[in-house]
């Protein structure tokens, strides 16, 4: 019964070489979040979707892009990985963006640059 | 910046014994907290949450503690069990002026020795 869906669980790209990670969910929650996890790390957020409306955190590079086609779909698009780009990349959503704050988080892709 | 942080990364705790993991933040105008438990290779998973406007909320065997006076979070666990050990991280929701997004503190590593 996942509610929040990423695949793959595991990546392996090469350096510079695009990557597309994935996310779904069942709940048809309005907001959806991508976060970086690196070891050790708490999870760090790139960029975020109130439905169709993209917000990225001043601080997310320039290499990170993201998608969000439709309400159960979105996506993230690293143009060029670096070795510095290895990670848990870990979405998640919400129902809003205030009122009930939780986030339901999916399992993660694990992403390696070779 | 606004950060939320916690003041012991690692916790070990004999299996039985009562379990409190400590965080604490520095946005006055946060309005809404959440404890997630992460396991390895998973995840962060809801424990509970508590609002501004509350001092204490109780689940089952948990209960957080917010001291808005000194900017103190807790997480207790009553009878802590082996299915404990994980990462456990306090998220501070900035104010609804601020987008309503989720900051995390830093991580602790809680260990249940059998």
């Amino acid at each position: 019964d996942a509610m929040v869906i990423q695949n793959p669980r595991y990546q392996v790209t090469q350096f510079g070489k695009p990557v597309t990670l994935s996310c779904s969910q069942t709940l048809n929650h309005n907001v959806m979040y991508w976060y970086q996890q690196k070891s050790s790390q708490a999870p760090k957020l790139l960029f975020h979707y109130y439905d169709k409306d993209f917000n990225n955190e001043a601080d997310t590079p320039d290499n990170f892009q993201s998608r969000r086609p439709n309400t159960s779909f979105c996506f993230l698009d690293i143009r060029s990985p670096g070795l510095g780009d290895a990670a848990m990349y870990l979405c998640a959503t919400s129902r809003d963006l205030t009122g009930a704050g939780e986030q339901y988080f999916g399992p993660g892709t694990r992403l390696t640059v070779t | 910046g606004e950060s939320v942080g916690l003041h012991l990364p690692t916790l070990s705790v004999q299996e039985g014994d009562n379990s409190i993991i400590n965080c604490a933040y520095s946005n006055s105008a946060s309005d809404y907290f959440i404890w997630y438990k992460q396991e390895s290779g998973k995840g962060p998973q809801f424990i509970i949450d508590i609002r501004s406007n509350m001092d204490k909320r109780q689940g089952q065997r948990v209960t957080v503690l917010l001291n808005k006076t000194v900017k103190h979070l807790s997480l207790q666990i009553a009878a802590t069990q082996p299915g404990d050990s994980a990462v456990y991280f306090c998220a501070e929701r900035e104010g609804s002026n601020q987008g309503g997004k989720l900051i995390f503190g830093q991580g602790t590593e809680l260990s249940v020795k059998p």
